[in-house]
């Protein structure tokens, strides 16, 4: 079944304990992003990659990193969580070229205390 | 920064009836997409209209594209209480594959 998957789902943490959310698409999709979703913010992409290797902040990158060093995978990675990092996660995956739909994972839920 | 803005950003209606959301963007797009997610959930792709499209179906949906407008509309005809959900439109600029969502409209459909 073509899907993308996150894990974990739930997490609560502490300030400052650095964690990393996994992200894999079994789809080959050379797009990969991550998004969060906060009440009435809607959502906004952290960063995105396009192919292996290559990434690029999106709109809101400020205390998260990833890496692309595969292509089925795209982690997310807080360093030092704080507490308005607490939101909803969505990673995504798409095909290259143009006129492709966007794949979303379940969700992650993190709570930073 | 957002593309997209959805409108209204609430909507209640009864079963049977149409829904009509709105989007509007800013830039020129490749194409415009309309996704559904369930409360907490991942969003769903529902449909893609090219910009050359004017107006696409697909079963109760439908989606015009009027780009001098830079404006879209989702339809969805009979609704039902499982049409209840969020709805976001998406640009595709064409360049880097990123899609640039808008906030969302929040769709209830009272039985």
């Amino acid at each position: 079944e073509a899907q993308v998957t996150q894990n974990p789902r739930y997490l609560i943490t502490v300030t400052g304990k650095k964690l990393t959310v996994t992200c894999s698409q079994n789809m080959n999709h050379e797009y990969m992003s991550w998004y969060r979703q906060d009440p009435g913010l809607g959502l906004r992409q952290i960063y995105y990659s396009m192919n292996v290797e290559v990434t690029d902040k999106g709109d809101v990158p400020e205390g998260y990193k990833v890496s692309r060093k595969e292509k089925r995978n795209f982690p997310l990675i807080l360093e030092s969580p704080s507490p308005n990092q607490t939101s909803l996660y969505f990673c995504a995956s798409r095909a290259g070229g143009p006129n492709n739909e966007q794949f979303f994972g379940p969700g992650t839920r993190l709570t930073v205390l | 920064s957002q593309q997209g803005e959805e409108d209204p950003q609430a909507l209640s209606i009864q079963e049977g009836e149409n829904a009509t959301m709105n989007c509007s963007y800013k830039t020129s797009i490749n194409n415009l997409q309309w996704y559904r997610q369930n409360s907490g959930r991942g969003l769903v792709h529902l449909i893609l209209i090219r910009s050359n499209e004017r107006e696409k179906h697909s079963g109760r949906l439908r989606v015009t594209l009027d780009t001098s407008k830079k404006s879209s509309s989702l339809l969805i005809t009979a609704s039902r209480a499982a049409d209840t959900a969020s709805y976001f439109c998406a640009t595709d600029l064409g360049s880097q594959g990123n899609l640039i969502f808008g906030k969302g409209t929040k769709l209830s459909v009272k039985p």
